[in-house]
């Protein structure tokens, strides 16, 4: 079964607060790629990241980090002195050969940054 | 400006009443895909095409149908049988393989009159 799992619904923090949201996922696959996404007010959402299954560098891009476990099958988000523009719902996702290129979403984790 | 158009922003259908969501692209994205998104259960897959003339039910196909006539276009019709139509509703692109990211639209928020 595949599954991805966001424990956090939602993350209240104050502007400059570092705040990290958790994605666990299960698969059986050796072969697979991890995506977060954002979800502003608007409603679209924006393709942050993609990490293949091979590749456990984190990575760092500017305020954002993410940091990728295999042993714990977590690719977890950081973002670094946030601010109030961070405020949307994230998603992280995975898709596998075996899908078919069907992504399979985590419930998501709406996270507020007040000022 | 290349990108995802999904028309209209809000809809209201009335009981027994097909309606028909637009999704148009024009990043010459090979595969699209239609999701349902209600609040606190993520994004479900409703169908996708993968090609031009094919598409294929996702999780959640009952009550929906779509058409896939031009690669830029790939419309969703909300039928009478879907008994629980009111969601938003997503559009997505992306070039085929796993490794693709997707590309969004800026949804339609379809509710019962």
């Amino acid at each position: 079964a595949q599954k991805v799992t966001q424990a956090q619904t939602e993350i209240s923090v104050v502007e400059k607060e570092d705040v990290t949201l958790d994605c666990v996922y299960e698969t059986r696959d050796t072969t697979y790629y991890l995506f977060w996404y954002k979800q502003p007010p608007s409603g679209e959402l924006v393709f942050l990241i993609r990490r293949n299954s091979f590749d456990e560098q984190n990575e760092i891009s500017g305020r954002y980090s993410w940091n990728f476990q295999k042993s714990t099958s977590s690719f977890n988000f950081t973002i670094t002195a946030s601010q109030v523009v961070d405020s949307a719902v994230y998603f992280c996702a995975l898709n596998k050969a075996s899908n078919t290129g069907k992504l399979i979403f985590g419930q998501g984790t709406t996270l507020q940054v007040k000022p | 400006d290349g990108g995802i158009t999904q028309s209209p922003k809000y809809l209201f259908r009335k009981e027994g009443q097909n309606v028909t969501l637009s999704c148009e692209q024009n990043l010459n994205h090979d595969a699209m895909y239609w999701y349902r998104q209600d609040p606190g259960q993520g994004l479900r897959l409703i169908y996708y095409s993968q090609i031009v003339n094919d598409f294929q039910k996702g999780d959640i196909a009952e009550g929906y149908s779509v058409s896939r006539e031009k690669k830029e276009s790939f419309p969703l019709t909300v039928t009478s049988a879907q008994k629980n139509p009111t969601a938003f509703y997503l559009c997505a692109s992306g070039d085929r393989g796993i490794r693709q990211p997707q590309h969004f639209g800026d949804g339609t928020r379809l509710s019962i009159l």
